[in-house]
């Protein structure tokens, strides 16, 4: 099975910082990454698509990049709403012996 | 309103069974992949189950296979998980959560499942 790794697990940042989580994978799977959003108690929310398309209704201020093994989620200027915590998702193989596996996560913390 | 909502969660006795149900509404359910997602209480998403559109194909992660089956009614707008020989490391949050081209675009706020004696 294709292996997600983000960093950093925790991310002290202030409000108007440029913020980086980076994930990586295990093989190459393309541009077949996803990103979501997720605040305490509330259900996870897709931000970014196939690697860099930013979902309908998502700020500006959030973009993607990467590809193969190397991916990154960037918000330009952090905003008091974005303390969250995201996660990484590759979708570049659903079989029987093989699952979409999440990133472990990366909390936004004020600093 | 486009919105997924999940139920059937409790608590049950290790080695017990659980069905889960979503109820889909808002956008045409039978067109649509739909997956199950779990989150055990302070960790991380656990993509758990995938069924296509018409039911043909369905796909599990390791830790649930052979115990869960996914399933859905088109008629009824509706997806299910049934959870055999559940064990206490299942508790978690359970999503509902909607496909589009193999990533997921729409989340239910979840049913809790705690297996616990």
């Amino acid at each position: 099975d294709i292996q997600m790794t983000q960093s950093p697990s925790t991310l002290s940042a202030s409000v108007g910082d440029r913020v980086t989580i980076t994930c990586r994978a295990s093989q190459s799977i393309s541009s077949w990454l996803a990103w979501y959003q997720q605040k305490p108690g509330k259900a996870p929310k897709l931000l970014i698509y196939k690697a860099s398309s930013l979902e309908s209704g998502v700020p500006l201020r959030f973009s993607g990049s990467g590809s193969g093994t190397e991916f990154t989620l960037t918000i330009s200027s952090l905003q008091p709403d974005d303390f969250a915590t995201y996660y990484c998702q590759q979708y570049n193989t659903y079989s029987p012996n093989s699952s979409p596996p999440f990133g472990q996560g990366t909390k936004v913390e004020i600093k | 309103q486009v919105q997924l909502v999940e139920s059937g969660g409790g608590v049950v006795q290790p080695g017990g069974s659980l069905r889960l149900s979503c109820a889909a509404s808002g956008f045409t359910f039978s067109n649509y992949g739909m997956h199950w997602v779990r989150q055990a209480p302070g960790k991380g998403l656990e993509w758990v189950a995938f069924i296509r559109y018409d039911g043909t194909n369905k796909y599990y992660a390791d830790s649930v296979k052979g115990r869960f089956t996914i399933s859905r009614d088109n008629s009824k707008n509706t997806l299910y998980l049934q959870m055999n020989s559940l064990r206490p490391e299942d508790t978690a949050l359970f999503y509902c959560a909607k496909d589009r081209d193999w990533y997921i675009d729409l989340w239910g706020r979840g049913t809790l499942v705690t297996v616990s004696s």
